[in-house]
């Protein structure tokens, strides 16, 4: 069964810092993987996704990176805002016709 | 485009009563989904859609549960008869599945308190 672990639960950077979201997986075979972002009391907002044939993909300031035989994605952000504030969630899609798993997300508070 | 499209937004309601969700997806796709999120278990697949037809329902909790799809733009989320463990937030996405880049949009949820 696939599980999918956000580390760390949560995370607090001044303005202006680069820093890297973590993602984990436990079953490799995936079809892609997606990074959204929800603000409280909203919905997801896709950021990136990345078919299982790639290795990354970058949106402005955001790169997500992905290594499946490690089970790993990464999502960097550079020159963090504090509109950057969010909950990052990391969801993958084993195959079954779009059936995402998602981890329980990162919640990223940005300091001005 | 509009996004996906959720109603009502807030629903209170009280134990033992029928509750409706309503999911308007994006033109064009082709897939449909709903999750359920709650702090306890985060966000969770209950059941989807490719072409109207339900695909997979084995995240449907109970019986209690039920979800149609009676056309391409419309689908709903019915709990009869609802029960406090049912407070959650109900989001519905769409998807146009092309071969691995199956991009899912959400809508912005239905936060539902069952008292």
């Amino acid at each position: 069964k696939q599980e999918v672990t956000q580390i760390p639960a949560a995370l607090s950077v001044p303005e202006g810092e680069n820093l890297v979201l973590n993602c984990s997986f436990t079953d490799s075979a995936i079809y892609n993987l997606q990074w959204f972002r929800q603000d409280p009391g909203k919905g997801l907002t896709s950021l990136l996704l990345i078919q299982s044939s790639q290795r990354e993909q970058t949106s402005g300031r955001l790169n997500a990176s992905l290594d499946k035989s490690s089970g790993r994605s990464t999502l960097y952000i550079a020159a963090s805002q504090p509109g950057d504030s969010a909950t990052y969630l990391c969801a993958v899609d084993g195959g079954s016709q779009g059936n995402l798993i998602f981890g329980k997300g990162t919640k990223l508070s940005v300091k001005p | 485009d509009a996004g996906v499209i959720q109603s009502p937004r807030h629903e209170v309601t009280e134990m033992g009563q029928e509750v409706t969700l309503r999911c308007k997806p994006i033109s064009g796709h082709n897939s449909l989904f709903w999750y359920r999120q709650t702090m306890m278990r985060g966000l969770e697949l209950l059941i989807y859609f490719n072409n109207n037809v339900p695909i997979d329902d084995s995240g449907m909790p109970e019986d209690r549960f039920s979800a149609k799809m009676p056309n391409a733009s419309f689908s709903t989320l019915k709990i009869q008869p609802s029960e406090p463990r049912d407070s959650a937030v109900y989001f519905c996405a769409s998807s146009q599945q092309r071969g691995g880049k199956d991009e899912q949009f959400f809508g912005p949820g239905t936060r539902l308190t069952v008292l």
